[in-house]
């Protein structure tokens, strides 16, 4: 069975302080995808990275950079310098990379507030 | 947009009422989904179709009912059944051309009870 745990509720932060969204996740799977997506206050859920589980390269996108320790089965997310923009809920998610029906287990999503 | 349109944004249900949400994609793909959304629960799945005339239960399927008639076309019914049927339903389709799991999500139907 899969489990993704995001253990912050909501988390709030001034403008331009950074901030870090950790997400934990359980597998018995030797090859998997992790993801993140962002859900703003529209509803909508969209996609920001993906993961594979044979990739522990760490990833810089803009202010955006993801942190993945296979070591510590953690998958975490840092934005730097914060922006108002930021503020939405995000979510890990996890799947695995065959067998089985490629269905993700999402955690229950961190909701950050971003204050001007 | 991520080539799913949900529809209607707002559904009020009636006891005893089934109500039906409407997801259509124009891309032609095959995999669809649709969750389950409370707060501070994440995305819980209520089924999900790999291909036309196939449906297969998620987590939490009791209370729902799907169909795939189409390719283009994964309706959701809220039935009676569903005694707590309040929540954001989101559709959401995988693409074959796109990093391999990456789903993209309609803008979702908020359903609430009368």
């Amino acid at each position: 069975a899969q489990k993704v745990t995001q253990a912050q509720t909501e988390i709030s932060v001034v403008e331009k302080e950074d901030v870090t969204l950790d997400c934990v996740y359980e597998t018995r799977d030797t090859t998997y995808y992790l993801f993140w997506y962002k859900q703003p206050p529209s509803g909508e859920l969209v996609f920001l990275i993906r993961r594979n589980s044979f990739d522990e390269q760490n990833e810089i996108s803009g202010r955006y950079s993801w942190n993945f320790q296979k070591s510590t089965s953690s998958f975490n997310f840092t934005i730097t310098a914060s922006q108002v923009v930021d503020s939405a809920v995000y979510f890990c998610a996890l799947r695995p990379a065959s067998g089985g029906s490629y269905i993700p287990t999402f955690g229950r999503g961190t909701s950050l507030i971003v204050h001007p | 947009d991520g080539g799913i349109t949900q529809s209607p944004k707002y559904l009020f249900r009636k006891e005893g009422q089934n109500v039906t949400l409407s997801c259509e994609q124009n891309l032609n793909h095959d995999a669809m989904y649709w969750y389950r959304q409370d707060p501070g629960q994440g995305l819980r799945l209520i089924y999900y179709s790999q291909i036309v005339n196939d449906f297969q239960k998620g987590d939490i399927a009791e209370g729902y009912s799907v169909s795939r008639e189409k390719k283009e076309s994964f309706p959701l019914t809220v039935t009676s059944a569903q005694t707590n049927p309040t929540a954001f339903y989101l559709c959401a389709r995988t693409s074959p051309g796109q990093p391999v799991g990456k789903l993209f999500f309609g803008s979702g139907t908020q359903l609430s009870v009368l």
